[in-house]
């Protein structure tokens, strides 16, 4: 089945520590996004892909940032985690044309 | 941005009741509202993308509609089953011109259903 698979699914770091987060779709969709989402929060939009386009939401922290080497595989990285960064992070991909988007099961991110 | 109120935040039903729960958002600048399904441990799961004012949708049990002129949408699940406690979200895509395709959801309603 066409999936996005994101890896790993409960990642620990220490303060400071940097971590990259990993994210990877068969539905060869055009867009690609990442999310966080703290707890009994709405997930919140941090960036997006559109083909090799990088889109930084405004808010998003210089500490977040993302590379997308090809088409199937996104990362998140977090240079330098602090405590307010421990959430769940969702990956999803998606088209131009307003069909859903397609999330992947997400990685929770805990930092000591 | 759009802001995207869920309400309520929780609640519990009585399997086999039947439940509806609401998402607003503004109505100017409004392109698609969505619906997902957030069970814990799995990927949010898509239900519904409207668009039209007036849209219903149905999937089984659980139907929605839409009000694009007052900025509101409802989601109703009739016959409440076990499974089907999850958490509820909805995300609005506004119009921006070409290439808008970004949702903000809303913090989700989380639905549990008592055996």
């Amino acid at each position: 089945d066409a999936m996005v698979i994101q890896n790993p699914r409960y990642q620990v770091t220490q303060f400071g520590k940097p971590v990259t987060l990993s994210c990877s779709q068969t539905l060869n969709h055009n867009v690609m996004y990442w999310y966080q989402q703290k707890s009994s929060q709405a997930p919140k939009l941090l960036f997006h892909y559109y083909d090799k386009d990088f889109n930084n939401e405004a808010d998003t922290p210089d500490n977040f940032q993302s590379r997308r080497p090809n088409t199937s595989f996104c990362f998140l990285d977090i240079r330098s985690p602090g405590l307010g960064d421990a959430a769940m992070y969702l990956c999803a991909t998606g088209t131009v044309r307003g069909q859903p988007q397609h999330f992947g099961d997400g990685t929770r991110l805990s930092i000591l | 941005i759009l802001n995207v109120e869920q309400s309520p935040q929780s609640l519990h039903v009585q399997e086999g009741d039947s439940t509806n729960f609401t998402c607003s958002f503004p109505s100017s600048n409004f392109y698609a509202l969505h619906w997902y399904r957030w069970e814990t441990a799995k990927s949010p799961e898509a239900l519904f993308v409207m668009t039209l004012n007036g849209d219903e949708k149905k999937k089984g049990r659980i139907s929605a509609t839409l009000n694009t002129k007052e900025g509101y949408s409802y989601l109703y699940i009739k016959g409440s089953q076990p499974e089907d406690s999850a958490t509820y979200l909805c995300a609005a895509r506004g119009y921006s011109g070409a290439g808008s395709y970004q949702l903000t959801f809303g913090k989700g309603t989380k639905l549990s259903v008592i055996p």
